[in-house]
């Protein structure tokens, strides 16, 4: 079944504690991109990736890093988390500028 | 940079009615895409639209692009209680961007 999974699904944690949330796809798309979601705001994109080894910021990349070294994952990492990156997270893929197919979320809260 | 408006942000409507949003960008889109996210769930990809005064029709779910490709809508004939959900547009940040912006999406809800 084509899918993009993301783990943890819910996570809480502390100010300060790195953390990683992971996404993978099965359909051997290029692109992969991470989006949150907050109330009122909308779908905000954080990064995105072309493909391995290939990334840029989107909107809102302050406080995230992520990286592609294969082509199927695309992690993102918070090396110091604080209390307003609490939101839900989505990974996504496509081919292209395609569909983009998105992951089931990630809620996170960091206290 | 680009901006992405989607108006109403809202919809309340009883069963049967009709619905529409509207989508506006700042800047000319290459194409728009549209997702509808039902409460608890992720986005889910419902149609892209490329070319200029392009109307897309899935069963009542009816598409449209606009002339000057700023602008979309998608409108709903006799909305059912499976329509509810937050429904996104989406077009490229630029010419040829791999990065997407989203609008804020409107929020339907359908009164039985």
């Amino acid at each position: 079944e084509a899918q993009v999974t993301q783990n943890p699904r819910y996570l809480i944690t502390v100010t300060g504690k790195k953390l990683t949330v992971t996404c993978s796809q099965n359909m051997n798309h290029e692109y992969m991109s991470w989006y949150r979601q907050d109330p009122g705001l909308g779908l905000r994109q954080i990064y995105y990736s072309m493909n391995v080894e290939v990334t840029d910021k989107g909107d809102v990349p302050e406080g995230y890093k992520v990286s592609r070294k294969e082509k199927r994952n695309f992690p993102l990492i918070l090396e110091s988390p604080s209390p307003n990156q609490t939101s839900l997270y989505f990974c996504a893929s496509s081919r292209g500028r395609n569909e983009q197919f998105f992951g089931p979320g990630t809620r996170l809260t960091v206290l | 940079g680009q901006q992405v408006m989607q108006i109403p942000q809202y919809q309340h409507v009883q069963e049967g009615e009709d619905f529409t949003t509207y989508c506006n960008s700042s800047t000319t889109l290459s194409n728009i895409q549209w997702y509808k996210q039902r409460p608890g769930g992720h986005p889910v990809f419902l149609i892209q639209l490329v070319k200029s005064g392009e109307v897309k029709k899935q069963k009542r779910l009816t598409f449209q692009f606009g002339e000057a490709k700023k602008n979309s809508s998608l409108h709903i004939t006799a909305t059912q209680t499976t329509d509810v959900g937050t429904y996104f547009c989406a077009g490229p940040s630029g010419a040829g961007s791999y990065q997407l912006t989203f609008g804020k999406g409107t929020k339907l809800s359908v009164i039985p």
